[in-house]
C-alpha cells in the first residue's frame, strides 16, 4: 500500500505570495491532518479534515487555509506569506478520527524570502 | 493551550544498554496517547496509540506504559541499538473535538536520543 505522499517536497517562495501545499493520504484513509514544524516550537496542529469537512482547527491566523476533496486528497494553502511560514509541512492521514494512529508524509520544505 | 512536556530533552547513550523517558500531559479530557519516532530526514513513524490508564505496549525492543490519572507515559527502549537514534515524540489527543482553537494532537517536543556505538 503506497504511503502518505505530499508535493511539491520543497518550495521557494518570497514575502506577499501565497502558497498551495498537497497532499494525498493513503488508499481508505478519511481523516487528513496538517502540522508545522519549526525549530522553536516544534510539531504544532494546523487543522485536521474528515470526509471533506475541517473538523478541527489549531491556533493559526486565517491566512492558513485548506480542504479535502471526494477521494480524501487535501491540500492547504498560505496567503500573504510572511518570513515566520518558513518551515516543514507535515500531513498525516488515518483510517478513521480520534484514537487512530496517524500516519505521516514526507512533509513539504517551505522556505520564505 | 494544552501542555505537554518530555524529558529529558537529550540522551546519549551506549550501545547495548537500556533508557526510558518520560511524556508528561494533562489529566483531564485524556482521549490517546500517541508516540512517534522520528528519525531524521524521514518522516514520524508511529509506534504506539495508548488509550486505557494501566496500559502497556511492546514492540519489539521497545515499550510503553500509560498512566491517565496522573498524566504521565514512559517509553523503554531495551539494549539500545544505533538504529535506534532518532527523536522520540509523544502527543496527547483531547477528547475536545470539533473546537475551532483547540488542538486535536498537542505534541512534546521530543527526546533525541543518540546510541553511541
Amino acid at each position: 500500500k503506497a504511503g502518505v505522499t505530499q508535493t511539491p517536497r520543497y518550495l521557494i517562495k518570497t514575502r506577499g505570495q501565497q502558497v498551495t501545499l498537497s497532499c494525498s493520504p493513503i488508499s481508505g484513509h478519511r481523516s487528513v491532518s496538517w502540522y508545522q514544524q519549526t525549530p522553536g516550537q516544534g510539531l504544532q496542529f494546523l487543522f485536521e479534515y474528515f470526509s471533506e469537512t475541517q473538523r478541527n482547527k489549531g491556533n493559526f491566523p486565517g491566512r492558513f487555509s485548506g480542504r479535502q476533496f471526494s477521494n480524501s486528497r487535501s491540500e492547504m494553502n498560505v496567503s500573504t506569506l510572511e518570513l515566520g511560514d518558513s518551515a516543514l509541512y507535515l500531513c498525516a492521514s488515518s483510517l478513521w478520527q480520534g484514537q487512530e494512529t496517524q500516519y505521516f508524509g514526507p512533509g513539504t520544505r517551505l522556505l520564505v524570502l | 493551550i494544552l501542555n505537554v512536556e518530555q524529558s529529558p530533552q537529550s540522551l546519549h547513550v551506549q550501545e547495548g544498554d537500556s533508557t526510558n523517558f518520560t511524556c508528561s500531559f494533562p489529566s483531564s479530557n485524556f482521549y490517546a496517547l500517541h508516540w512517534y519516532r522520528w528519525e531524521t530526514a524521514k518522516s514520524p513513524e508511529a509506534l504506539f496509540v495508548m488509550t486505557l490508564n494501566g496500559d502497556e505496549k511492546k514492540k519489539g525492543r521497545i515499550s510503553a506504559t500509560l498512566n491517565t490519572k496522573e498524566g504521565y507515559s514512559y517509553l523503554y527502549i531495551k539494549g539500545s541499538q544505533p538504529e535506534d537514534s532518532a527523536t522520540y515524540l509523544c502527543a496527547f489527543e483531547t477528547t475536545t473535538i470539533s473546537n475551532f482553537g483547540n488542538e486535536k494532537l498537542t505534541f512534546g517536543t521530543g527526546t533525541r536520543l543518540t546510541i553511541i556505538p
